[in-house]
């Protein structure tokens, strides 16, 4: 499984952007990069998923480059409630395969 | 969208005892889930691997005899801790895949968690 290496807080205003990198040197042909977001007790939620170039929801945006060697989700104009951990997460998208989770990026939203 | 709850949702137990803790996908059925534990300030740690009507796989450094894992049902998965001791206090998490080719992602849905807490 690909390291994925994120930092480990980001302090952020409540209408700014948030960009959160991640890295992910070894990412493998058939890896797809997802995020999840988790707030304090409880379970993780699914933000967005990516295997390159840019991918856009309604909640978020995920740019790869083309050596897919790291992402960036970027969150836009964030309020107090995505205050949270976000974690990066890259593997194959078998069904039935295990999340392995990294330390995550705690973003602080402040007023 | 779907749905897996867990229950109950926090227990205090006195050590020695054994609390078990249920895992169901309430609108689909999972193929597999997976059962995470998580202490304060660190990350989901994959504890095991549970395919319905199977034993367990567990990772490495998992007492299977401790956590003991029952698939039993296309919708619900226990976890029995067995013996509890307070180092085993923490915050259990599972989540339930439903082995569908989802368009974008292994989709997988996680529970609120169970709070454990042993006196």
């Amino acid at each position: 499984l690909a390291k994925t290496t994120q930092p480990i807080s980001m302090d952020s205003y409540e209408g700014q952007e948030v960009n959160i990198t991640c890295s992910h040197n070894n990412i493998a042909t058939n890896d797809y990069i997802t995020w999840y977001q988790q707030f304090p007790s409880q379970g993780p939620r699914f933000i967005i998923q990516g295997y390159k170039t840019k991918v856009t929801n309604e909640v978020a945006s995920l740019f790869i480059p083309a050596d897919r060697k790291s992402s960036t989700l970027s969150l836009p104009r964030v309020s107090l409630s995505d205050t949270a951990v976000y974690y990066c997460l890259v593997g194959d998208n078998q069904a039935g395969t295990a999340l392995i989770f990294g330390k995550g990026t705690t973003l602080s939203v402040s007023s | 969208g779907a749905v897996v709850s867990q229950h109950p949702s926090w227990v205090i137990c006195k050590s020695g005892t054994s609390v078990k803790i249920e895992c169901r996908s309430l609108d689909f059925q999972a193929t597999t889930m997976f059962w995470y534990r998580q202490f304060p300030k660190q990350s989901l740690m994959l504890m095991a691997t549970s395919n319905e009507g199977s034993k367990a796989t567990y990772e490495q450094g998992v007492e299977k005899d401790k956590f003991l894992i029952n698939h039993a049902s296309l919708t619900l998965s226990t976890l029995t801790v067995t013996s509890a001791h307070p180092e085993d206090s923490s915050f259990y998490i599972c989540s339930a895949n439903s082995g569908r080719a989802a368009i974008n992602y292994n989709e997988q849905f996680f529970g609120p968690g169970t709070r454990l807490t042993v006196l």
